[in-house]
């Protein structure tokens, strides 16, 4: 079954203490992207991946790391998190190259708790 | 910079009525128009896109959605609602020229909510 694995579903941890989050596609995707969901904000793009070892900053990258060492894995990194960054996090993956209006394949996402 | 406004936090409708949930935008030059829904406790899933062409898009689960330039807006609909519709709607754009990022703007999301 074609899909994006993000893991784990649930984190609750302290401020500081460091944490990944792993993403998974098993589509052969080029494209991969982390957002975050905050209630009245719609999904705000933290970081996004055009293919291996090309990554850039989306919109709110402040305090987020990410690698793309494989095609299929992007983990979100955050080296010291803060309660601003308690959110709902999701993975996507989408065709690359010329293909811009393929959708997005998403993640059922990350609920991070930061006290 | 581009934007999405979903107007309406909420929409409430019966089942068996036509629904509709509105979404205008903001992009330079052509658009490229995405609805998303999401159900409890899981990701976004694609219902339909506007890249070009015919300006009334049909997608998944009876799903359709009309583009209209003029007015920048992409109104998703559905003839006759089901309760197994509610859920949370998301309108997403992107400018068709910006072949860099590939970012979309999503809205803020509508809730539906459909009564038996």
């Amino acid at each position: 079954e074609a899909q994006v694995t993000q893991n784990p579903r649930y984190l609750i941890t302290v401020t500081g203490k460091k944490l990944t989050v792993t993403c998974s596609q098993n589509m052969n995707h080029e494209y991969m992207s982390w957002y975050r969901q905050d209630p009245g904000l719609g999904l705000r793009q933290i970081y996004y991946s055009m293919n291996v070892e090309v990554t850039d900053k989306g919109d709110v990258p402040e305090g987020y790391k990410v690698s793309r060492k494989e095609k299929r894995n992007f983990p979100l990194i955050l080296e010291s998190p803060s309660p601003n960054q308690t959110s709902l996090y999701f993975c996507a993956s989408s065709l690359g190259g010329g293909a811009y209006n393929s959708p997005l394949h998403f993640g059922n996402g990350t609920r991070l708790t930061v006290t | 910079a581009q934007s999405v406004a979903q107007p309406e936090d909420q929409v409430n409708v019966a089942e068996g009525n036509p629904l509709t949930v509105k979404c205008t935008y903001s992009v330079s030059g052509n658009p490229y128009l995405f609805w998303y829904v999401q159900y409890p406790n899981r990701g976004l899933q694609f219902l339909l896109k506007y890249i070009t062409g015919d300006n009334l898009v049909k997608g998944s689960y009876g799903f359709e959605a009309e583009f209209n330039k003029s007015q920048t807006s992409f109104h998703l609909k559905k003839p006759s609602a089901l309760v197994s519709d509610s859920a949370l709607y998301f309108c997403a754009v992107r400018a068709a020229m910006d072949t860099g990022r590939r970012a979309l703007t999503f809205g803020s999301g509508t809730r539906l909510q459909v009564q038996p």
